[in-house]
């Protein structure tokens, strides 16, 4: 058990450009989370995928953002033509659903700065 | 919808001292409830968790938790603090209908005095 993986680590982007991240979940996990944590706040819930399907969107990503999980295993979040509020660290976190008590562990995170 | 507050911003407390972490949660009925610690610059790391049953819970690195119900608390307490254990603490809440997102309080960090 490697833990949860993201790539990049860190993103420095200029305003109008897109980028990508990569999160790899503890294998056999069936379930994938996003969260956003901006400066001195707590991480905010983006998007769920339960193997390949995505279950629920926060209305916090706008359609500029788009997540994948194409095989069940590995997920890419993508910002498009970011802006400087979308600076901020990019938290990845996988759990196996078998029942409703599930525990999620997260990844290192990838933090973006948006200049 | 639930919500976590966490009223403490920052806390100091010198090592070798008792530590103990305010958490209090909205929720309708129990829900699932955790604590994450992280380090500067990193993920999250899980602390301990709260599903059901005995209401203390022991978690890693000596930390544990009570569950309070009439209290709507879930606070995090250890005995006698180390340095290593300056981080930013988050409790967490999950609705038990659902068992999906996390929503998290806005974190306390704690400073450790040697």
């Amino acid at each position: 058990d490697t833990g949860v993986s993201q790539d990049p680590r860190h993103k420095i982007t200029k305003r109008g450009q897109n980028v990508t991240f990569r999160c790899d979940p503890i294998s056999e996990h069936n379930r994938l989370y996003w969260y956003r944590q901006t400066l001195g706040q707590g991480p905010e819930f983006l998007t769920y995928f339960q193997n390949e399907a995505q279950l629920e969107k926060s209305r916090l990503l706008s359609d500029r953002f788009s997540a994948e999980r194409p095989k069940g295993s590995f997920s890419t979040l993508e910002i498009q033509r970011t802006e400087q509020g979308d600076s901020a660290m990019y938290l990845c976190a996988s759990s196996f659903r078998l029942a409703l008590q599930e525990t999620q562990y997260f990844g290192p995170g990838t933090r973006l700065l948006v200049l | 919808a639930q919500s976590v507050t966490q009223p403490d911003i920052h806390i100091t407390v010198s090592e070798g001292a008792s530590l103990e972490l305010r958490c209090n949660y909205s929720y309708g009925a129990t829900p699932y409830l955790f604590w994450y610690v992280q380090s500067p610059g990193q993920g999250l790391q899980l602390l301990l968790k709260y599903f059901s049953g005995d209401t203390l819970v022991q978690g890693i690195k000596g930390f544990e938790a009570e569950f309070k119900r009439s209290q709507s608390s879930f606070n995090l307490r250890k005995p006698s603090v180390h340095w290593s254990d300056a981080a930013e603490y988050f409790c967490a809440v999950v609705n038990t209908g659902t068992a999906s997102k996390l929503t998290f309080g806005t974190g306390t960090r704690l400073q450790v005095t040697l």
